[in-house]
């Protein structure tokens, strides 16, 4: 079992455009949630999203948006990129919400 | 709003110590509450994960207890060791569960 992947690993991008991170589950988990954890800080709930709805948003702007696919998988996009979207995107996964959420090794966006 | 604190910061212990890490909560109505380790700049690790109905849960050098009414939880770590050094974290479902809350970790150093 791969556990759970993102891709990419690191990104740099510039104020204003737009990025698209990517995560696979563990093998057997429906539910996906987004976290981002700026430098210091404890990670901050984006999402989640089960059954390929958004079930529950945390205190994040509509720039943020995702989509969660018939395999599981999903993705994160961030629109109109600031200097303060710069952190490390974490993405968890777990069978429903209730049961022990795992994590992947996380996206470093840096924005320019 | 549920708010998660974790006393001390930082914390700085000779290798074989026997320590407690603090979590504390303000809304007790959580579904369970889960420990994670993690290492600069690298996603989260699982420790433990205790469910409301539970008092403690043991894997290892480490025991989790959790009490709801008082709104604590603590990890106790036996015989701490070098490789220990790292940033615990706990996170507590609120909002209708699946939005969760982490606190801002405390950060590990076990010195040789």
């Amino acid at each position: 079992d791969a556990g759970v992947t993102q891709s990419p690993t690191h990104l740099i991008k510039t104020r204003g455009q737009q990025v698209t991170l990517r995560c696979s589950p563990k093998s057997g988990h429906d539910t996906v949630s987004w976290y981002q954890q700026a430098l210091g800080q404890g990670p901050q709930f984006i999402f989640q999203y089960y059954e390929e709805e958004e079930r529950q948003r945390g205190n994040f702007p509509d720039r943020f948006s995702g989509h969660q696919f018939p395999n599981y998988s999903s993705e994160l996009n961030v629109n109109a990129l600031l200097l303060g979207d710069s952190a490390l995107y974490l993405c968890a996964s777990s069978w429903d919400f209730w049961n022990e959420q795992f994590f992947g090794p996380g996206t470093r966006l840096t924005v320019l | 709003k549920q708010e998660v604190t974790q006393i001390p910061a930082a914390l700085s212990v000779p290798e074989g110590e026997n320590l407690v890490l603090n979590c504390s909560f303000t809304d007790s109505a959580i579904y369970n509450l889960q420990w994670f380790r993690q290492d600069p700049g690298k996603g989260l690790t699982s420790l433990l994960l205790i469910q409301s109905s539970q008092r403690e849960q043991t894997s290892g050098r480490l025991n989790a207890s959790l009490d709801k009414s008082s709104g604590r939880s603590t990890l106790y770590i036996a015989a701490s060791q070098p490789g220990d050094s790292a940033t615990y974290l706990c996170a507590v479902p609120s909002g209708g569960y699946q939005k969760v809350t982490f606190g801002t970790g405390t950060k590990l150093q076990v010195i040789p």
